[in-house]
C-alpha cells in the first residue's frame, strides 16, 4: 500500500527565512501531489497541486517540486513569516480505483518573529 | 456559497452509544469525503460518494461505521455501538466530483468516546 513519509519533528525557523518541507512516498507512482495547511482545530486547507510531469510549481511565496525518480516532493515557503506557522500536509491521489487522497502525517511549521 | 459545514462540532458520548455526524457539502460539489483523524496522524480515507453510491466502502475501519447521502448533498456518518478507539476528528470533504483534483475541507467533528 501506498505510504508518505513527512518529518514528525516540528521545523522552526526564523522570520524571513526559507522554510523546506519533505514529504517522501513509497510503492505507487502518483498522478499528481497536493500540499495542504492545516491549522489547529481546523480542517486542511488547498494549497498547491503539482502533476507527475511537472518539476516544479509556485504560488505566491510558495513552491513546490516534485522529483518522480526519488519520489519525493520539497515544499519551500519564502520569506516566512509568523502567519505561516501550520501543519502542512501533503497527499497524494491512490490508484484510480479508489477516489480519494493518502495523506501524510504532517509536519508542523514555526516560524519565530 | 459557504464552505462545507460539519455538526455537531464536538460530540461526547459513552461507550456503546451510537452516533451521527452530519456533513453538508459546497453547493454543486457531488463528490464527498469523509477522513478520520487521531492525535497527531494522517488523515485516514473511510469513504467518498459521487452523488449518492459510494464505490468504495473498504476504508470503513469496521461494520460499525457506516455512511448515506440523500439528495447528492448532506451526508451523515454513523458510527454504532462507539469504542474509545473510535475518539478522533472526523472531517468531511467535497469537490465538484470525483475527477476534481482539489477538495475542499470542513471544520470536522470532534468526537471523545468515554
Amino acid at each position: 500500500s501506498q505510504k508518505i513519509e513527512q518529518n514528525s519533528e516540528a521545523l522552526n525557523i526564523q522570520e524571513g527565512k526559507t522554510a523546506t518541507l519533505t514529504c517522501n512516498y513509497t510503492n505507487y507512482s502518483p498522478a499528481y501531489l497536493q500540499w495542504y495547511r492545516q491549522d489547529p482545530g481546523r480542517g486542511p486547507v488547498f494549497l498547491l497541486l503539482i502533476r507527475e510531469n511537472e518539476k516544479e510549481k509556485r504560488k505566491e511565496r510558495l513552491k513546490v517540486t516534485f522529483d518522480t525518480t526519488l519520489k519525493q516532493s520539497l515544499f519551500h515557503i519564502t520569506a516566512s513569516q509568523p502567519a505561516d506557522s501550520a501543519t502542512y500536509l501533503c497527499a497524494l491521489d491512490m490508484d484510480t480505483g479508489r477516489r480519494a487522497l493518502t495523506f501524510g502525517s504532517g509536519t508542523r511549521l514555526q516560524v519565530q518573529p | 456559497g459557504a464552505g462545507v459545514s460539519q455538526s455537531p462540532s464536538n460530540k461526547v458520548t459513552e461507550k456503546g452509544k451510537d452516533v451521527e455526524l452530519r456533513c453538508d457539502p459546497i453547493s454543486g460539489h457531488t463528490a464527498l469525503y469523509w477522513y478520520r483523524q487521531s492525535l497527531g496522524q494522517g488523515l485516514e480515507f473511510l469513504i467518498y460518494f459521487q452523488g449518492n453510491s459510494a464505490p468504495d466502502k473498504s476504508g470503513l475501519p469496521s461494520d460499525r461505521f457506516s455512511a448515506e447521502r440523500t439528495g447528492g448533498s448532506v451526508s451523515t456518518l454513523t458510527i454504532q455501538r462507539t469504542q474509545q478507539e473510535d475518539s478522533a476528528v472526523y472531517l468531511c470533504a467535497s469537490s465538484l466530483s470525483v475527477l476534481t483534483d482539489t477538495q475542499y475541507f470542513g471544520p470536522g467533528t470532534r468526537l471523545t468516546v468515554l
